[in-house]
């Protein structure tokens, strides 16, 4: 059964740098698919950020690609998100996701709220 | 405001169905067979219930089920029962710069 979960702090101060990563088991991110975040801000609906495929390939929300980036430790089966420069409008879920060839994704984590205030 | 138009909520009774649309254009909906559906109860992170327009993955009920015409895609809901009452997200593929977008969510409430 595959499983993702995500981790990183619950609190970040603006302007400073958001840092989640993705801890995946039951499956190796070499062996194929895509993995990416997704957010949901308080209340509100579903936001794609970035995607990395697991060659390494890399796609970014382009609203937010100045200041995003995605990345993949194969070594550690897992993948990471830095946000950096952000504000209380990037106070949201973050979730972490496979992503199958047809661009949807099949398998969730839990998600967990980062709160950006000073 | 989001990529994908969806009704901000939709209703029915025990038993019956519902339709919730998902508006797009020929850049993403439109464009390709990519279109998901997503389950999101209270609290809970997403759940896959379509994918690639129409497919069901392993243990999502037949009563689920999704189409597309042009650059509106569908889920339909029949048999409505009290579990299904949530949020519902579509979402499509498109291209290779813009990669995903998603719909605003409708709410369903089982009446």
């Amino acid at each position: 059964q595959v499983q993702l979960q995500e981790s990183g702090p619950g609190l970040v101060k603006p302007s400073e740098t958001l840092s989640l990563t993705c801890a995946v088991s039951g499956y190796s991110i070499s062996s194929g698919y895509s993995w990416g975040w997704i957010r949901q801000p308080p209340g509100r609906g579903l936001e794609w950020i970035a995607t990395i495929s697991h060659s390494g390939s890399t796609y970014y929300n382009p609203s937010l690609k100045s200041r995003v980036t995605i990345s993949v430790d194969t070594s550690k089966n897992q993948f990471s998100l830095k946000v950096s420069s952000v504000t209380v409008a990037d106070t949201a879920v973050y979730y972490c996701a496979r992503r199958s060839d047809g661009a949807y994704s099949d398998y969730w984590g839990q998600g967990t709220l980062v709160t950006v205030s000073s | 405001q989001s990529a994908l138009t969806q009704p901000r909520s939709v209703s029915g009774s025990p038993g019956q169905s519902v339709t919730i649309s998902c508006t797009g254009t020929s850049s993403d909906v439109g464009g390709y067979n990519y279109v998901s559906w997503y389950q999101q109860h209270p609290g809970k992170g997403p759940k896959l219930i379509i994918y690639d327009v129409s497919k069901r993955p392993s243990g999502v009920p037949d009563r689920f089920s999704g189409s597309k015409s042009g650059n509106t895609a569908s889920l339909t809901i029949s048999g409505l029962q009290a579990e299904d009452e949530s949020d519902y997200y579509c979402s499509s593929y498109a291209g290779t710069y813009t990669f995903v977008v998603f719909g605003g969510g409708t709410k369903l409430t089982v009446l």
